[in-house]
Formats: C-alpha cells, structure tokens, sequence
C-alpha cells in the first residue's frame, strides 16, 4: 500500500542554519506529494505540494523537489528561524484517496 | 472565512462518560474528515464523508466510536463508554471536491483540534 516514511526528530538547529527534513514514499503510480505544519496548539497546515515528477514546491523559504527516481520528497531551508520550530509531516495522495502521512519530525531551532 | 471550527477545545472527562467532539467544515467543501493524533500511532484518519456520507470508515477503533454528519455544515464524532487510551487530540479537516483541488486549491484545512483526556 501508499505510505510515507520521515527521519526521525527531534531536528535541532541554531538559527540561520541549513535544514533538510527527509522524506520518502512507497506508491504505485505517481501520488501528489505535500508538506504539512503543525505550530504548538495548532491543527496542521498545508506548507507547500507538488503534484507531478520534477514539480518543486516552495513556500515561506521552504523547498521540496518531487524525485521520481529516488522516491522522496525531501524538505529544505536555507536559513530557519525560532519561529520555524514545529513538526513537519510528509504526504502522500493517489487519486482521491485518503492523504497518508509520515510520523512527523519535530524541528526545534534556538536562537 | 472562519476556516475549520472545532469544539471543545479541551476536554477532560472520567472513564465511561460519553464525549461528543464537534466540527463546523468551511462553506463549500463537499469532504470531512476526522482524525486522531497520540504520540504512539501519530496521525491516524478515523473517517471521512462526502457530501454527508460515509465513504470510509475503516480506522474507526471500535464499535465504541461514531460520527455523524447531518448537514453539510456540521458532524460530531461520539465515544461512548470512553476510555483512558482514547486520550488524544482529534482533529478536523475539510477539502474541496477534486476538480478544485487538482485546480491548486488547498487539500485539507485542518481544524484546531479537540484535545480530550479520560481519566
């Protein structure tokens, strides 16, 4: 079956550093792909998709490439912020059928 | 747009009471979907509707756990008798039907959250 796999957190980082959050999926076909943030107290929200092989998604400084050939979906930043620390899921959708989502990887940055 | 409200926000009750989790989806969005976050199973889609129906709701635990949606504007999810290790925080989401999410809309809006505690 469709399923996500994420590196394992907590990811700490002082700020201003280089952020990569790995992803990885399991799907026949070619899935839409998404990273969720979820703020402390706070439902998760849509951070950015891509929807076919090749499709970089960008939003808020965040970056994640869709790669075909290596099955991932890997989250980056240039520079994070305090205010970046949150988790982060990974996700996957085929067709309409329900998002499944990766466990999660929590980021804590520290000024 | 007020997004996904949920209610209560918290909620702590005794083991074998009956809670009632409650959900207003954004005006328009034809899916619903409740789900059910623990630091054990992480995020788990309990069920989900379309346009009021029932479509999937093979990650409902028990017979325990049931969710309604009466109108397109509101749906509870029930527990009764609850139990300690139903003790979660349950979320919300809503969607726009496919032709407007393949459009670029927003997949899900997810609500707050409902953070409930059995003791």
């Amino acid at each position: 079956g469709n399923s996500v796999t994420q590196m394992e957190g907590p990811v700490t980082l002082s700020e201003e550093a280089f952020l990569t959050i790995n992803c990885t999926y399991t799907a026949t076909g070619y899935p839409s792909l998404f990273w969720y943030v979820q703020y402390p107290g706070e439902g998760l929200q849509l951070l950015l998709k891509a929807t076919k092989a090749d499709d970089k998604g960008s939003n808020k400084g965040f970056e994640a490439t869709y790669r075909k050939e290596t099955t991932s979906f890997h989250l980056e930043k240039g520079s994070v912020q305090v205010s970046d620390s949150a988790v982060y899921f990974c996700a996957l959708m085929k067709g309409f059928q329900k998002l499944v989502f990766g466990t999660g990887t929590r980021l804590l940055v520290s000024p | 747009d007020a997004g996904v409200i949920q209610s209560p926000r918290h909620e702590v009750t005794e083991m074998g009471q009956e809670v009632t989790l409650r959900c207003k989806p954004i005006s328009g969005h034809d899916y619903l979907f409740w789900y059910r976050q623990t630091m054990m199973r992480g995020l788990e889609l309990l069920i989900y509707f379309n346009n009021n129906v029932p479509i999937d709701d093979s990650g409902m635990p028990e017979d325990r756990f049931s969710a309604k949606m009466p109108n397109a504007s509101f749906s509870t999810l029930k527990i009764q008798p609850s139990e300690p290790r139903d003790s979660a925080v349950y979320f919300c989401a809503s969607s726009p039907d496919w032709v407007r999410k393949t459009a670029g809309a927003n997949v899900l809006t997810f609500g707050a959250g409902s953070r409930l505690t059995v003791l």
